[in-house]
């Protein structure tokens, strides 16, 4: 069965302290993995896929296809981070659809 | 990015009435869009893909008689819930994607939906 999982729905931290949203998916082929944010009041979005391996506004995600993972970390973290971040999924069996992880809701404070 | 707009942003309807969402793509053509619900808390769970000017293809266990979705255009893709019952009381969005150009998907802001 393809499931994206992710373990925290609440992730609290200081600012400037580093911090890692944990992803970890299920799914036998080579899929394309995805961040995706969602601020207050706004619209999901794209942050970041794993084919591109950018950094996008000091996140980077590296995609462990040992351990099926595909954490999103940021060295320091700031206010503006607050958000709710969803781990993404697409099979690669065409089609394009994309399975959501339940989705992590980080707080930084100040 | 490329703006998609999905109208209304909140909707109150009566048990057993129709509501209809639209969907637009405004900067771009949307071969592909995706209609997703999604419960407090939760993630979201995709319904049903639909691409222009052909049926749309529903989830295991969404049915596509009770959740109509019409793609007739490029910019422009429906979705109609039918006889509403309180428990389609739900927050449905919509994604677009120009598949064409291997484009990002690009969200609406989504529609809240009450059936009271």
């Amino acid at each position: 069965a393809q499931r994206v999982t992710q373990p925290e729905k609440l992730l609290s931290v200081f600012k400037g302290a580093p911090v890692e949203l944990k992803c970890n998916y299920s799914y036998s082929g080579s899929p394309e993995l995805f961040w995706y944010v969602q601020y207050s009041r706004q619209r999901l979005q794209l942050l970041l896929r794993h084919i591109s391996r950018e950094s996008i506004k000091g996140f980077t995600a590296d995609l462990n296809k040992g351990e099926t993972s595909f954490h999103l970390k940021k060295p320091f973290a700031q206010e503006e981070d607050s958000a709710m971040y969803y781990c993404a999924l697409e099979p690669d069996t065409g089609g394009f659809k994309t399975i959501f992880g339940a989705g992590t809701r980080l707080f930084v404070k100040a | 990015g490329a703006v998609v707009s999905q109208h209304p942003s909140w909707v109150i309807c009566k048990s057993g009435t129709s509501v209809k969402i639209e969907c637009r793509s405004l900067d771009f053509q949307a071969t592909t869009m995706f209609w997703y619900r999604q419960f407090p808390k939760q993630s979201l769970m995709l319904m049903a893909t639909s691409n222009e000017g052909s049926k749309a293809t529903y989830e295991q266990g969404v049915e596509k008689d009770k959740f109509l979705i019409n793609h007739a255009s490029l910019t422009l893709s429906t979705l109609t819930v039918t006889s509403a019952h309180p428990e389609d009381s739900s927050f449905y969005i919509c994604s677009a994607r120009d598949l064409d150009r291997e484009s990002e998907a690009f969200f609406g802001q989504g529609t809240r939906l009450t059936v009271v």
